[in-house]
Order: C-alpha cells, then sequence, then structure tokens
C-alpha cells in the first residue's frame, strides 16, 4: 500500500525566507504525486502535481517540486516567503491500490508554516 | 464557475441524531470520495463512488453510508453519530478521463458530535 511521510509537522520561516517542506512517498510503481495547501477554515487547493515528464514542477502562487526517484521523495520549494504563505500543507500520492478501481489520494499529515514578519 | 458544494459547512448534534451532508458537483465527473480529516492523522478516505450506483469502502467506513442516485451528488449520511466522527469532513470528485487526475475538494464540513 502507498504511504506518505511529511516528517516536519511545524515549520516557521521569516518573511522572504526561503522555504523548503519535505515529502517522502512509499508507492510500488511509478508515483502521481501532489501537493495541496489548507488555508484556515478552507478546503484544500492544488498547488501542483507530478505525472510523468520534467521532475522539476511549477505549481501556483510561485511553488515548484522536484521528484527524486531515487530518494523516493516531492519536496516542496518556494525561494521567497509571504505572509499569505501561513496555512498548512499536505503532499499526497495517488494511486489504485490492488490494481483495484478505487484512485485515491493517500495523503501525509501535514506540515503547518507559520511566517514570521 | 467549477466547484464541489458541501452542506452543511458547520454542524453540531447529539449521539444517535441521524444527519446527512450533501455534496454536489458541477463538472460532470465520475468520481466522487468522502474524506475525513483529523488532527495529527490527515485525510482518510471513508467511502468513494467511481458512477451512479457504484459505490464502495475507502479506509475507515465504520459508522458511514453513501449513495450515489445522481451523478452530481454524492450524501455521506451518519445512521447514529457518535462522538469520535467528530471531524472535518471533505467531499472530491474528478472526472477518469485522464487516468490520474486530481481531485476536486469541496470547502468541508466541520462536525461536531455531542
Amino acid at each position: 500500500a502507498q504511504s506518505v511521510t511529511q516528517p516536519d509537522i511545524h515549520i516557521t520561516v521569516s518573511e522572504g525566507a526561503s522555504l523548503e517542506l519535505r515529502c517522502n512517498y512509499s508507492y510500488g510503481a511509478t508515483p502521481y504525486l501532489f501537493w495541496y495547501v489548507q488555508s484556515p477554515g478552507q478546503g484544500l487547493q492544488l498547488l501542483l502535481k507530478y505525472f510523468s515528464g520534467d521532475t522539476l514542477v511549477q505549481g501556483i502562487k510561485g511553488f515548484e517540486a522536484e521528484f527524486k526517484r531515487s530518494q523516493s521523495s516531492f519536496n516542496l520549494r518556494k525561494p521567497s516567503v509571504h505572509w499569505s504563505d501561513a496555512a498548512e500543507y499536505f503532499c499526497a500520492v495517488g494511486a489504485s491500490p490492488s490494481g483495484g478501481s478505487n484512485y485515491k489520494l493517500t495523503f501525509g499529515k501535514g506540515t503547518l508554516l507559520t511566517v514570521n514578519p | 464557475e467549477a466547484q464541489v458544494t458541501q452542506n452543511p459547512r458547520y454542524l453540531i448534534t447529539v449521539t444517535g441524531k441521524k444527519l446527512t451532508v450533501t455534496c454536489s458537483q458541477n463538472m460532470n465527473h465520475e468520481y466522487m470520495s468522502w474524506y475525513r480529516q483529523d488532527p495529527g492523522l490527515g485525510l482518510r478516505q471513508i467511502y468513494y463512488s467511481m458512477n451512479v450506483e457504484v459505490t464502495d469502502k475507502g479506509d475507515v467506513p465504520e459508522g458511514y453510508k453513501v449513495s450515489r442516485k445522481e451523478k452530481r451528488n454524492f450524501p455521506l449520511i451518519l445512521e447514529s453519530p457518535s462522538p469520535n466522527q467528530t471531524s472535518l469532513y471533505f467531499c472530491a470528485s474528478r472526472g477518469l478521463a485522464g487516468v490520474h487526475g486530481e481531485l476536486f475538494f469541496g470547502e468541508g464540513s466541520r462536525l461536531t458530535v455531542l
């Protein structure tokens, strides 16, 4: 079964600093990877996704992520964080478990980002 | 505007009082699913539906029911809610044209069971 690990429960950065959120996945085949963001009281918004091709993926709001198969990682990065980036971030892997019909996302437990002024 | 709509957004109820959380999508998506989100546990799948009249259990189906009588709607039913079902619930949908497309999520329904 697939799984996702986000090692950092909570990260605090200063506004303008760079950001990297870590994500490690476990899946037997080619993974389909996603990063979602959840602002307080809001639903989940897709930041970016990786299906195949270029391993560096660009997303919305200035985010990017790099797929590294050798490390089973899909880390999210942003060169300069804005106060509005404060939110919870979820990494997810999409798969059809056991080759069945249910295509589902398996989520990590999330990383809460705090941005200091 | 393409969207997934859930109602109610907030609900406080008491143990044993049946309730339904509705979910509707306007994107003509075949696939719909319910997740619950709990602190420290992330999102876990409750039920899913591949199309009308086709539903199946996810990872945490106990205490829940669903139905899919129309393509656009996928209600979540708690026949006898218990406090351990206090959670934030998300409905999601996607089309099946792309094999591994993204899920579109509703804004969530926060349920408290006293």
